[in-house]
């Protein structure tokens, strides 16, 4: 069965930094293009950040571009999205899912509680 | 940016009537790259539909797909009591990645 599980979340203030770790289970986890996806209380859905199967090619949304960084531990099947200059628009659920470009989003964690205030 | 615009914002009908969803993108994408999800309060989103007309693992036959170039569909054929959640059409084959806003499927 597959299975990702998010952790790290947490409240933060503005400026500060938190980790967010996502670990999969039940698949191949070195074979599959992962992403992080986020959404603000009572929004709709973005997505902020993918990781190709390797972890060499990754991809971040506008709004985190030069904060955020994606990496990967394929030894770990894990998942990270270091997130730096946290600001109160950062506050949101975020999401691990299996998949990103070209590649469908078939699974997703139950997600992890950001709030960015001080 | 390939901006997917859902209509409408919220749909209210009853149990047994038939929903369509539209999501409309601003410029063409593969049917291939067009996915939707359903969404329910405090739950993550659930993959309904990929490549534009397949239904994902455990989808009931009541929800189709259909759709070519910058116009989608999602058609429930017959509502049931858990089929009133949040819907969001995704294409993921144009970087960035984007999803419409959301179509909210209310009780009437």
């Amino acid at each position: 069965e597959v299975q990702l599980v998010e952790s790290g979340g947490g409240l933060v203030q503005p400026g500060g930094s938190l980790r967010l770790s996502c670990a999969a289970s039940g698949f191949t986890f070195s074979s599959y293009t992962m992403s992080w996806v986020r959404q603000a209380p009572g929004k709709g859905l973005e997505r902020v950040s993918g990781i190709g199967d390797s972890g060499t090619a990754t991809s971040y949304a506008d709004s985190v571009k030069g904060r955020f960084t994606v990496s990967r531990d394929n030894s770990k099947n894990t998942v990270y999205l270091q997130m730096n200059s946290l600001r109160a628009e950062d506050t949101a659920i975020y999401y691990c899912a299996r998949g990103g470009l070209k590649v469908i989003s078939d699974y997703w964690g139950q997600g992890t509680l950001v709030t960015v205030s001080s | 940016e390939i901006v997917l615009t859902q209509s409408p914002g919220t749909l209210s009908l009853s149990p047994g009537e038939r929903a369509t969803l539209s999501c409309r993108a601003s410029q063409s994408v593969s049917s291939t790259y067009l996915a939707w999800y359903q969404q329910k309060p405090g739950q993550a989103p659930w993959l309904l539909i990929y490549g534009t007309s397949n239904r994902a693992t455990g989808v009931p036959d009541r929800f189709s797909g259909s759709g070519s170039g910058t116009d989608f569909t999602l058609t429930i054929s017959r509502l049931e009591p858990e089929d009133f959640a949040v819907y969001y059409c995704q294409q993921f084959g144009t970087s960035p990645i984007t999803f419409g806003q959301g179509t909210r499927l209310e009780m009437k």
